[in-house]
């Protein structure tokens, strides 16, 4: 356990759905990232919080909605998805301030197939 | 500008012999450098960090990378490999003025034969 958690591990939704995904970590962490991975594509940065507020919003389109009430909860909310969104979904926590020298942690990710 | 080339796409070493996976970075600061392992369908995990200390970094599982900064490079090492490390590897760089980004390799696919 990496104390960065994400529900649900898997999740299968039609094209015309609405859902959530979820993350939450309790290491006293600031900032916290999504991350898409897809099969055989490199790893894809999504959103960036820090301090709570987005600071990097890197081209994701609108169908994908963050969320971070707080610094220890961040959501994706995700509506009328296509297909090729289908992939794992990682969420990553890290101590920000430290000049990029903490590590992120992983959650296990969020496998999801739309379909 | 940071980012980080993986040399080597996929990897395959017999098991009980030395593991090499190569990773050249760019930075335009001192960069921190970190390797993380990833099992099918798992999160990654920390294998070990460089940030400025010691250039020759110890991790876990046996693991170990060497910062060299004349060559730019941040080579993950093994002396004898295990069944169990078959997974992909990614090597990541950040620093001071990314804004708390990591940037990510493109991974290593390691299978370990037996």
């Amino acid at each position: 356990e990496t104390g960065v958690t994400q529900t649900p591990r898997h999740l299968v939704m039609g094209m015309t759905n609405k859902k959530s995904l979820k993350c939450e970590q309790h290491l006293g962490h600031n900032a916290m990232y999504w991350y898409k991975q897809s099969a055989k594509k490199p790893l894809e940065l999504m959103f960036v919080y820090n301090f709570k507020e987005q600071t990097e919003n890197n081209s994701v389109p609108s169908r994908f909605s963050p969320e971070c009430p707080n610094s220890s909860h961040l959501f994706l909310h995700l509506h009328t998805l296509q297909p090729e969104d289908s992939a794992l979904y990682l969420c990553a926590s890290s101590q920000a301030g430290t000049g990029g020298k903490a590590e992120a942690f992983f959650g296990q990710g969020t496998r999801l197939t739309v379909v | 500008a940071q980012s980080v080339t993986q040399l080597d796409s996929h990897v395959s070493v017999s098991e009980g012999t030395p593991v090499l996976l190569r990773c050249n970075y760019s930075s335009s600061y001192s960069p921190s450098l970190f390797w993380y392992v990833q099992h099918p369908n798992k999160g990654l995990q920390l294998l070990l960090k460089y940030t400025s200390a010691a250039t020759l970094v110890k991790g876990i599982n046996g693991f170990e990378a060497e910062f060299k900064k004349s060559e730019t490079s941040f080579h993950l090492t093994k002396p004898s490999a295990h069944m169990s490390d078959a997974a992909e590897y990614f090597c990541v760089v950040s620093g001071p003025y990314t804004g708390n980004q990591f940037y990510f390799g493109t991974g290593t696919s390691l299978t370990v034969i037996p």
